[in-house]
């Protein structure tokens, strides 16, 4: 594909339950960020995979929220116990030279 | 550590006046710079982008930056505003050098146009 993918485009859960949202990125591209985008609001960083580096998950809100990239490609993003305040839009985006290369995003919505 | 800031959470702008956003940044050495856009309903778009050279950096929509390390800033400007440009500007800024560290985004400022 020629940009980043994800899924799903919209989620709607119950709360209490887990999601998992998958970010396709760029094939060639090392650096992988997710992002968080509440209603109105900007870009709340989550974490940031770069090659076989450890990742950085200083964004993460708290333990319910977790990541992984797997052979250093597809993303996933889980998010378990999900609760109200999780409702927003979820942001991938890949990385070449710093430059990001965003998705559509997952629409959240946890009832 | 790098942060941004975009002192301006929100500007009104009549169409066809000139535009400036303002970014300022922190860094320790000369960073890589970015605007990006999001218009209502759309996903984040890049703007421009100043890696090196020439400090005035021409990007799409017929947007520019100026790199300015004296103030370290990187405002973004448009001579003549369309009722299209209305969405919310991003600034960015990243590391000049391999490694690790990576991107950071300014709180954005929401852009609003009036006839």
């Amino acid at each position: 594909g020629a940009g980043v993918s994800q899924s799903p485009s919209n989620k709607v859960t119950e709360k209490g339950k887990d999601v998992e949202l998958r970010c396709d990125p760029i094939s060639g591209h090392t650096a992988l960020y997710w992002y968080r985008q509440s209603l109105g609001q900007g870009l709340e960083f989550l974490i940031y995979f770069q090659g076989n580096s450890a990742p950085d998950k200083s964004g993460l809100p708290s333990d319910r929220f977790s990541a992984e990239r797997t052979g250093g490609s597809v993303s996933t993003l889980t998010i378990q116990r999900t609760q109200q305040e999780d409702s927003a839009v979820y942001l991938c985006a890949s990385s070449f030279l710093q430059e990001q290369f965003f998705g559509p995003g997952t629409r959240l919505t946890v009832l | 550590a790098q942060s941004v800031t975009q002192p301006d959470i929100h500007i009104t702008v009549s169409e066809g006046a000139s535009l400036e956003l303002r970014c300022n940044y922190s860094y320790g050495a000369t960073p890589y710079l970015f605007w990006y856009v999001q218009s209502p309903g759309q996903g984040l778009q890049l703007l421009l982008k100043y890696f090196s050279g020439d400090t005035l950096v021409q990007g799409i929509k017929g947007f520019e930056a100026e790199f300015k390390r004296s103030q370290s800033s990187f405002n973004l400007r448009k001579p003549s505003v369309h009722w299209s440009d209305a969405a919310e500007y991003f600034c960015a800024v990243g590391p000049n050098s391999g490694g690790y560290q990576k991107v950071t985004f300014g709180t954005g400022t929401k852009l609003q146009v009036i006839p």
